[in-house]
């Protein structure tokens, strides 16, 4: 069935580059999102791929789509403290279901 | 613009007990959600609504139901809360299916199921 995973925890240092990475199952996908949740926040949008695309870059966000692998990465560049969040992987199976990862726990130390 | 707005933020049950979570949006969307959040799983989709009038289950429906009121709110209820019920509820909305199906949250409700 539709599955997506993604590591649990990651930490990095203030001012380097972060990368947390996903993979799917579902080939048909048709967009892949990334979703940020801060402690006691609901999810709000990073940003999202079509899936007929490689590379989408926003500001200090880079979201990298290798749709043969069915791998998904979010690049942040010059990681800051506010960035430490939960950042869940997701992909639109079409209608009205959207399958999300567990989530990587961002840990950023200054 | 408030969003997605869902009462109560914190909730402590006994099992057996039933509530009802409530969810209102001011976007004028069609489609309102809602998830589940548990350690190491994600969110999980209970229960949806397409449009009014509509409600249809999603992943894990079991011991749920929904009404959706109006085009404004979309209520989850538990008849007889379990302690297996216990995790952080999400309402979630958006237009309806688009190119880019992008969901606003609410900020979550917690339930504990003693």
């Amino acid at each position: 069935g539709e599955d997506v995973e993604q590591s649990l925890f990651l930490s990095v240092r203030e001012g380097d580059s972060s990368v947390i990475n996903c993979t799917y199952t579902d080939s048909s996908s048709t967009y892949l999102y990334w979703y940020k949740q801060e402690p006691g926040a609901g999810l709000q949008l990073l940003t999202y791929i079509f899936s007929n695309m490689d590379m989408k870059q926003d500001q200090r966000l880079t979201v990298l789509l290798n749709k043969k692998d069915k791998h998904l990465s979010l690049r942040i560049a010059d990681t800051q403290t506010g960035d430490s969040a939960i950042y869940f992987c997701a992909e639109d199976t079409g209608g009205f279901k959207t399958i999300f990862g567990a989530g990587t726990r961002l840990f950023v130390k200054a | 613009n408030a969003g997605v707005t869902q009462t109560p933020k914190f909730q402590v049950l006994k099992t057996g007990q039933s509530m009802t979570l409530q969810c209102a949006q001011d976007m004028n969307h069609n489609s309102m959600y809602w998830y589940r959040q548990d350690p190491g799983m994600g969110l999980r989709l209970i229960y949806y609504s397409a449009s009014e009038g509509t409600t249809d289950k999603g992943e894990v429906p079991n011991g749920y139901n929904v009404s959706r009121l109006n085009k404004r709110e979309f209520s989850l209820r538990l008849e007889s809360a379990a302690p297996s019920q216990t995790s952080v509820y999400f309402c979630a909305s958006n237009p309806g299916p688009q190119l880019a199906n992008v969901l606003t949250f609410g900020a979550g409700s917690r339930l504990t199921v003693l």
